[in-house]
C-alpha cells in the first residue's frame, strides 16, 4: 500500500506564474488535509477537504488559494500569481472514512517544495 | 502565546542520552500527534494519542489531559534520532491540526 504521494517534489516558479501542486492520498482514504510550512516557521492548516467537498478552508489565504478533490484523481493546490511570499514547503496529509471513531490518524505525504523567483 | 508550545527549541545530547521534549497546549483536545521531520524530508507520525501512554522501540509518549501537557522521551538516543520532533494537537471541534514550533534535536556520536 503506497503512502501518500505529491507531486512535484520540487516546483520553482517565477513571480507571477501558477503553481499546481497534487496529492494522491493513500489508497482507501477519502480525506485531505493541506498544510503549509514557512521558512523556520512551524506548520500551519490550510484546507480539509472529502471526495467533490471543501470541509474546512478557514486557512486558505483569501485570494489567489484554491484547492480541489475531484472524484477522480488527486487533490490539487493551486496557487496563482505566485508572490516570493509564497515560497515554502507545502505538506498534504490524508486519512480514512470515519468509522464510529471521531478521529483518524492523519498520514503525511513527502511534501512539494515551492521556490518562487 | 501559542495554542501548542514546545520546549526546548533545540537540543543537543550525546549518544546514548535519554532525551525529553516537552509539549503543552491551551485547547481542548481530541487528540494528540508527535511527528517526526528530517531536514529536508517528509514528515512522519510517531505517535497519536488521547490518553496514557504508548511506546514504539526506543521512543515513548505521554500525554495528561487533565494537565494538558505531553512528553515524548527517546531512550538510548542514536545521531540518527537527529530531527526536528513536532508536537500537534486536534482541537476537538474541529479536525484541524494545531502545530508547535517544533524542536530540533542533534544527537552527536
Amino acid at each position: 500500500n503506497a503512502g501518500v504521494m505529491q507531486n512535484p517534489r520540487h516546483l520553482v516558479r517565477r513571480r507571477g506564474q501558477e503553481a499546481r501542486l497534487r496529492c494522491s492520498p493513500m489508497k482507501g482514504h477519502s480525506h485531505v488535509y493541506w498544510y503549509r510550512q514557512l521558512p523556520e516557521e512551524g506548520l500551519k492548516f490550510m484546507v480539509y477537504l472529502q471526495k467533490e467537498n471543501i470541509i474546512d478552508e478557514s486557512g486558505m489565504p483569501k485570494e489567489r488559494f484554491s484547492a480541489e478533490f475531484p472524484k477522480e484523481g488527486p487533490s490539487i493546490l493551486r496557487i496563482q500569481q505566485v508572490v516570493r511570499g509564497d515560497s515554502a514547503a507545502y505538506f498534504c496529509a490524508s486519512s480514512p472514512p470515519l468509522t464510529g471513531r471521531d478521529y483518524n490518524e492523519q498520514f503525511f505525504g513527502p511534501g512539494t517544495r515551492l521556490t518562487v523567483l | 502565546k501559542n495554542e501548542v508550545e514546545q520546549s526546548p527549541q533545540n537540543l543537543t545530547a550525546q549518544e546514548g542520552e535519554f532525551i525529553t521534549i516537552n509539549c503543552s497546549y491551551s485547547v481542548g483536545i481530541s487528540a494528540l500527534h508527535w511527528l517526526q521531520q528530517h531536514p529536508g524530508g517528509g514528515i512522519v507520525s510517531l505517535f497519536m494519542l488521547s490518553s496514557g501512554k504508548k511506546k514504539h522501540g526506543r521512543l515513548i509518549a505521554t500525554i495528561n489531559i487533565q494537565e494538558k501537557h505531553s512528553s515524548l522521551h527517546i531512550t538510548a538516543s542514536h545521531p540518527r534520532d537527529s530531527a526536528v520532533y513536532i508536537c500537534a494537537v486536534r482541537s476537538y471541534n474541529t479536525d484541524k491540526l494545531i502545530f508547535g514550533t517544533g524542536t530540533r534535536l542533534q544527537v552527536f556520536p
